[in-house]
C-alpha cells in the first residue's frame, strides 16, 4: 500500500536550536502534504498545507516564521522548527494526499511521526 | 464548515466480540469523503477504510466495515471480532470535494480498549 515516511522518528534537542524534519511520499506522487501537530489524548491539529513547488497555507494561529515548510517535490515535503522552545515539544505528524494507483481513491496517507522534545 | 463528532471518550469490548464507534459529521458540501483512521500507541496514523458520499453500499475492508446512514449523517465504524492488536485510539475524519480546500476534518477520536 501507499507509504508515507518522516524523519527524524524522535529527536531531542536544546532549546534555541533548529529541527527539520522530513516527509517521503515513497510509492506515489502527493497532490498535496499536510502537516500536524498532536498533543496527548487529542485529536490532530492541522497546522499547514502545502502543494509542490508553491508557499504552504499556514492555519490562523501557526507562526510560519516559526515552523517553515519546504514543498521541494511531489514526493518531499519538510518542516523546520526555528528556534525550538520546550512548547514546541510535541509530535508531530505528515500528510500526503495522493491516488496509489490511477482511479483509484484519493486518499490522505500518514508518516509515523516525529517526537520532538526540546530541552 | 465541516464536523466530525465522535462522542464517545473511550470504549471497551471483550476480545473476539464486534464493536461499534460512533462517527456524526456535518457539512454544507454535497459531495464528500469519510474515513476512519488507527492509532496505536506507537503514533502512526494508520488508514482504515473510505466511504463516498454518493456510495451505494457501505463500505468494508476486511473485519471493518463503515454502517453509513445519509439521512442521519452518520458514519459509525463496525470492527468485528476484536482482537487485543485492535486497542487504539479511532479517528472519524471527512474531505469535502468542493469545500475547506481539500483540507480533511478529524474528530476528537475514540479510544478503544480490547479485553482478553
Amino acid at each position: 500500500g501507499a507509504v508515507v515516511s518522516q524523519h527524524p522518528s524522535r529527536v531531542i534537542c536544546k532549546s534555541g536550536t533548529s529541527v527539520k524534519i522530513e516527509c517521503r511520499s515513497l510509492d506515489f506522487q502527493a497532490t498535496t502534504m499536510f502537516w500536524y501537530r498532536q498533543f496527548p489524548k487529542q485529536s490532530l491539529m492541522l497546522m499547514a498545507t502545502s502543494n509542490e513547488g508553491s508557499k504552504a497555507t499556514y492555519e490562523q494561529g501557526v507562526e510560519k516564521d516559526k515552523f517553515l515548510i519546504n514543498h521541494a517535490s511531489l514526493t518531499l515535503s519538510t518542516l523546520t522548527v526555528t528556534s525550538a522552545h520546550p512548547e514546541d515539544s510535541s509530535f508531530y505528524i505528515c500528510s500526503a494526499r495522493g491516488r496509489q494507483e490511477a482511479g483509484g481513491t484519493d486518499t490522505q496517507y500518514f508518516g509515523p511521526g516525529t517526537r520532538l522534545t526540546v530541552l | 464548515a465541516q464536523k466530525i463528532t465522535q462522542t464517545q471518550p473511550g470504549m471497551f469490548v471483550q476480545e473476539k466480540e464486534a464493536v461499534t464507534l460512533d462517527c456524526t459529521y456535518d457539512t454544507s458540501d454535497p459531495s464528500y469523503g469519510l474515513f476512519w483512521y488507527k492509532q496505536p500507541s506507537s503514533g502512526e496514523m494508520i488508514f482504515l477504510i473510505y466511504q463516498g458520499s454518493y456510495d451505494q453500499q457501505n463500505a468494508t475492508e476486511g473485519r471493518y466495515s463503515l454502517n453509513f446512514q445519509k439521512a442521519r449523517k452518520s458514519a459509525n465504524l463496525v470492527i468485528s471480532a476484536s482482537q487485543l492488536g485492535d486497542s487504539a485510539m479511532y479517528f472519524c475524519a471527512m474531505r469535502g470535494h468542493n469545500t475547506n480546500a481539500g483540507k480533511s476534518t478529524f474528530g476528537d477520536g475514540t479510544t478503544l480498549t480490547v479485553k482478553p
